[in-house]
Formats: C-alpha cells, sequence, structure tokens
C-alpha cells in the first residue's frame, strides 16, 4: 500500500474555529485529493493538486482552501469551521502515469460542534 | 455529466451465498475504468476490482467478480461463498477529469452468519 498519513485522525471543534487537516504522502505521487464523505453521497471532492502549487477545486468546494508547497503534504483549511462540515475527509493520491490506481489514507472524522 | 448510481443502500446476505450489488453510471467517453471499493468499519478504502472498458471480459478477484454491461452502462459487483469479513460499505466509483473518482451512494452489506 502507498504511504499515506492524514492528522489528526479525529477532531472535535467549535464552529467558527479555523481548522486545518494535513495529508502526507510518501510515493512521490503527483496528484492529491481531498473528499469528504457524508451519508447518503459517497465520497465527494473537495480539492484536488496535480502538482507542486497546482491547486483546482471540485464539486463541493465551498469554505474549504487547499496548500501543496511540497509534493509530499497537501493541507485542506476550513477557515471557518461550520456544523455542515462535520464529516469524514479522505486524502487519495495518484501517480500521474497510473489512472488506474488512487490510493487513499485512513481518514479524519471531523466534529465541528 | 458524469454521474455513478447505486440504488440498493442496503442489503443483507447469508453466509456462503451470493449477492449482487448494482451500479449505474453515465459517461461520454468510450475508454475508461471503473472500480468497486471496499470500506470496512475501520473507514480505511480497499478497491476491490477493476474493468477496463476496453476489455470485454468482466474481471474477477477471487471471491469477486463483476458483470459489466458497456452498452446499458452497467457495473455490478457479485460476491460468491460471501463471509462475515465482507461485511462493509461498497463504492461503485468512475475517475472523471483529472483522475478524480466519482463515487455512487454506497451500499451497506450485512453477511449474517
Amino acid at each position: 500500500d502507498a504511504g499515506i498519513t492524514q492528522s489528526p485522525r479525529h477532531k472535535v471543534t467549535e464552529t467558527g474555529t479555523p481548522v486545518t487537516l494535513r495529508c502526507h504522502q510518501t510515493e512521490n505521487h503527483r496528484y492529491m485529493y481531498w473528499y469528504r464523505q457524508d451519508p447518503g453521497h459517497g465520497l465527494r471532492l473537495i480539492h484536488y493538486s496535480y502538482g507542486v502549487k497546482d491547486t483546482d477545486k471540485g464539486e463541493v468546494s465551498d469554505g474549504y482552501s487547499v496548500s501543496r508547497s511540497k509534493t509530499e503534504d497537501f493541507l485542506l483549511t476550513l477557515e471557518s469551521a461550520t456544523s455542515s462540515q462535520t464529516s469524514v475527509y479522505f486524502c487519495a493520491t495518484r501517480d500521474r502515469d497510473r489512472p488506474y490506481e488512487q490510493y487513499f489514507g485512513p481518514g479524519t472524522r471531523l466534529t465541528v460542534t | 455529466a458524469q454521474t455513478v448510481t447505486q440504488s440498493q443502500p442496503e442489503m443483507s446476505v447469508q453466509e456462503a451465498e451470493t449477492v449482487t450489488l448494482s451500479c449505474t453510471y453515465d459517461t461520454s467517453e468510450s475508454n475508461y475504468y471503473l472500480f468497486w471499493y471496499k470500506q470496512p468499519p475501520s473507514r480505511q478504502m480497499i478497491l476491490v476490482i477493476r474493468q477496463e472498458a476496453y476489455k470485454q471480459q468482466n474481471a474477477t478477484e477471487n471471491r469477486f467478480s463483476v458483470n459489466f454491461q458497456k452498452a446499458a452502462k452497467s457495473f455490478s459487483l457479485k460476491i460468491s461463498d460471501s463471509q462475515l469479513g465482507d461485511t462493509a460499505m461498497y463504492f461503485c466509483a468512475f475517475p472523471g477529469n483529472t483522475g478524480k473518482l466519482i463515487f455512487g451512494q454506497g451500499t451497506t452489506l450485512q453477511v449474517k452468519p
């Protein structure tokens, strides 16, 4: 399995506070993705990165920002957390030349109270 | 628009029996991949099986096989000799632009002893 870690694994925060989730990979994969998982919706793409400092929005990007200053790290920031952002967040990576292999991190459960 | 639909929110099967999970999708692409992911209670996303659209032969991985009907845009997963460890949520997924995955809503499978 690809070496993908996410931190923290669990977090409880209050409405209005900023939150940053970290995804770290050791596979030197070019593409990285942030998804959120909610009941009845499967996983939905928040943001993705196609290289260092190259990012773009997914289908549910409102309220989220991302940064990628080096290949191995992809950060997801909730500028001002809301209860609707309570979810499980997954990071995934993919090598440029292997579109059929996407590797997932273990997920972060975020609760906004 | 590229979409993936799983119409069975929950299913159950007796241990050692066979169960089929349904998935339909919509795309205008002619060559693509399709995936089934398993998510056990640990939350880890595990790739179960993948199908390349240009291959007519249905993919098989041990007890897992697919019934791929390209013209009907149908991609069902058959689990033979169901085991208690197969209890999980199963997601059908399809890679959209830039390799992001488009997921179905998921099917929760309960294997009963």
